[in-house]
């Protein structure tokens, strides 16, 4: 797993907090992306950067605002979550066009108060 | 709409036998089929691919899969179950000519190995 890394890795705070996830890739991809894993859900993709460029955004609430500085760092700042935002959020990053898979970090469990 | 059905929330196999793990696709088109799976606490492993060719893809930890366009499937398969195989396992399918590499994910599959 150090090809994609997540922090932090558990993360606790309350409706009225900001806090922010920090997902790093060291595997020279140039797609980086966040999903969200709840219990008995599918995986929910959330977002994708291409290139540093948001190219989805999968009708996410506006209370997670990702930002994606360069090809290698991607963040996901939260503000004001609901309870039913707790989950495992994972990052993944891919090559792109030459390489279709895609590596995923540890992940961070996010539990809201 | 595009989705990936995996229609058995558990699987369960004795060690040593032979395990399958079902998965069917909705798709346009000739899909990119793939297959992760997670360990407790941990993110997502690739597992292995179908982009094209050989309908019998092998992949990591002596698992295989084999594409059937017919029946538009992707079962996961692997001859000898190990206990260490117990796991969470996800089907996943990218759609053909899409730009933005995203992945449609099926439910999962819990897949447990006694001894």
């Amino acid at each position: 797993e150090t090809g994609v890394t997540q922090t932090p890795r558990h993360l606790v705070m309350g409706m009225t907090n900001k806090k922010s996830l920090k997902c790093e890739q060291h595997l020279g991809h140039n797609a980086m992306y966040w999903y969200k894993q709840s219990a008995k859900k599918p995986l929910e993709l959330m977002f994708v950067y291409n290139f540093k460029e948001q190219t989805e955004n999968n009708s996410v609430p506006s209370r997670f605002s990702p930002e994606c500085p360069n090809s290698s760092h991607l963040f996901l700042h939260l503000h004001t979550l609901q309870p039913e935002d707790s989950a495992l959020y994972l990052c993944a990053s891919s090559q792109g066009a030459s390489s279709y898979e895609q590596y995923f970090g540890p992940g961070t469990r996010l539990t809201v108060t | 709409a595009q989705s990936v059905a995996q229609p058995e929330d558990q699987v369960n196999v004795a060690e040593g036998n032979p395990l399958t793990v079902k998965c069917t696709y909705s798709v346009s088109g000739n899909p990119y089929l793939f297959w992760y799976v997670q360990y407790p606490n941990r993110g997502l492993q690739f597992l292995l691919k179908y982009i094209t060719g050989d309908n019998l893809v092998k992949g990591s930890y002596g698992f295989e899969a084999e594409f059937n366009k017919s029946q538009t499937s992707f079962h996961l398969k692997k001859p000898s179950a190990l206990v260490s195989d117990s796991a969470l396992y996800f089907c996943a399918v990218r759609p053909p000519m899409d730009s933005s590499y995203k992945l449609i994910f099926g439910s999962g599959t819990r897949l447990l190995v006694r001894p």
